[in-house]
This record gives structure tokens, C-alpha cells and sequence, in this order.
């Protein structure tokens, strides 16, 4: 079965400071497409970043950046420099070409002041 | 570029009733996709349109739900006689041309009573 796992329900971090979501997959498929997700509370989801399979370096946008791990089927978060804003659920994703995602569970993220 | 809308953002009815949500996706994007997502958990694909064609459905389609997209623009959603188990927020998004980057909706959260 195709699934992404998302082990940390919740995690919380200080403003100023860095903070890593997990996200591990299942896929025998060799190229597809990982993404990130932000659903802040009530409003619509927003794509934070993306990373293709066949590409070896690590996705990075400002503030977040990625650590893929492919033989390991990890796609980690990192998000530095925390934000009051960066405050949401986030969710991890994967598509295999078949433009159909499936997503994680979810972490919702908690920033504090 | 006003982005996904989705109209009612709220729907609540009474079991057995029919709903019927629209969408209307980012101009010229040429990809469509509903998705649900209830509470505590990530999205889950439902069914997407490439222009005015349904290309696939999941499973979670049930015969009671129909979705049509006719003239490749704005699409709609309905339920028919309703259960409790609908009750979910039903998500919109879309994407142009072979991109994998989906751009999503404010969502409909249905509530049967």
C-alpha cells in the first residue's frame, strides 16, 4: 500500500529557532514528487516546498528546506528561524506521476513567543 | 489570479438530503481534483478531471457521489442522501499543464446532522 507516515502529532518551538517535521513513505516506484504542505487554521493549504525523486540535492525556500533521504524513503522538514506565522498543520504528500497525491496524517506545529 | 474558490464554505443538512458544492479553479488551469479530509486526518483523493474528462475515481466515490466538470472550467461535487459519515471538509485544487504542484481551495466543510 501506498502511505506516508508523519510520527509527530505535534511539535512545539520556540520563535528564533529551528525545528525538523518528519515524514517517511512507502513507494516502489523510483521517480515521484514530495511535497510539503502548511494548512494554517481555517484557511486554505499553501505548498511550502517540493522536491523531486530524481533529483539528488536537497530542496531549499528561504526559511525551509528539506533533507531527503531517498534509500530510506525519509522527507524531513526543517524550518529555521521560526515564525509566530509558521504556526499550522503541515502536511507531507508524494505524487507518482499519477497527479494524485496522498498525504500524511499531519504535524500541527506550534510556534512560541 | 484570485486562486481556487469553493462555494458554500460551510453546508450543514440533515441526513437523506442531496448537497452540491462548486469550484472554480485557477483560470486555464486544466487539472482538477476533489479531495476530502476529515478531522484528524490528511486529505484523501477522491477523484480529478483533465479538462471536461474524469480520469479517475477512488474508491472512496461512492455511487451516491458525483462530480462533473462540464465545460473544463468550474466543476461541482454532489451527495446524494446524505449519511453522517460524509461530514467532512471537501477540498478543491488544481494544477496546470504537466505540472505535479497543486494549488488548493479554501475547502467546503459539510456537517450532516
Amino acid at each position: 500500500a501506498q502511505t506516508v507516515t508523519q510520527s509527530q502529532p505535534e511539535m512545539s518551538v520556540q520563535e528564533a529557532e529551528t525545528v525538523t517535521l518528519s515524514c517517511t513513505y512507502d513507494t516502489s516506484e523510483s521517480d515521484y514528487y514530495l511535497f510539503w504542505y502548511k494548512q494554517p487554521p481555517s484557511r486554505q493549504m499553501i505548498l511550502v516546498i517540493r522536491q523531486e525523486a530524481y533529483k539528488q540535492q536537497n530542496a531549499t525556500e528561504n526559511r525551509f528546506s528539506v533533507n531527503f533521504q531517498k534509500a530510506a524513503k525519509s522527507f524531513s522538514l526543517k524550518i529555521s528561524d521560526s515564525q509566530l506565522g509558521d504556526a499550522a498543520m503541515y502536511f507531507c504528500a508524494y505524487d507518482l506521476g499519477t497527479y494524485k497525491y496522498i498525504f500524511g496524517t499531519g504535524t500541527r506545529l506550534k510556534v512560541l513567543a | 489570479d484570485t486562486g481556487v474558490s469553493q462555494d458554500p464554505r460551510h453546508k450543514i443538512t440533515k441526513r437523506g438530503q442531496n448537497v452540491t458544492f462548486r469550484c472554480d479553479p485557477i483560470s486555464e488551469h486544466n487539472r482538477l481534483y476533489w479531495y476530502r479530509q476529515t478531522l484528524g486526518q490528511g486529505p484523501e483523493f477522491l477523484t480529478y478531471f483533465q479538462n471536461e474528462a474524469q480520469l479517475e475515481k477512488s474508491r472512496l466515490l461512492s455511487d451516491r457521489f458525483s462530480a462533473e466538470r462540464p465545460k473544463g472550467s468550474f466543476s461541482t461535487l454532489e451527495i446524494q442522501r446524505t449519511e453522517q459519515g460524509d461530514s467532512a471538509m471537501y477540498l478543491c485544487a488544481s494544477s496546470q499543464g504537466t505540472s505535479y504542484e497543486q494549488y488548493f481551495g479554501p475547502g467546503t466543510r459539510l456537517t450532516v446532522t
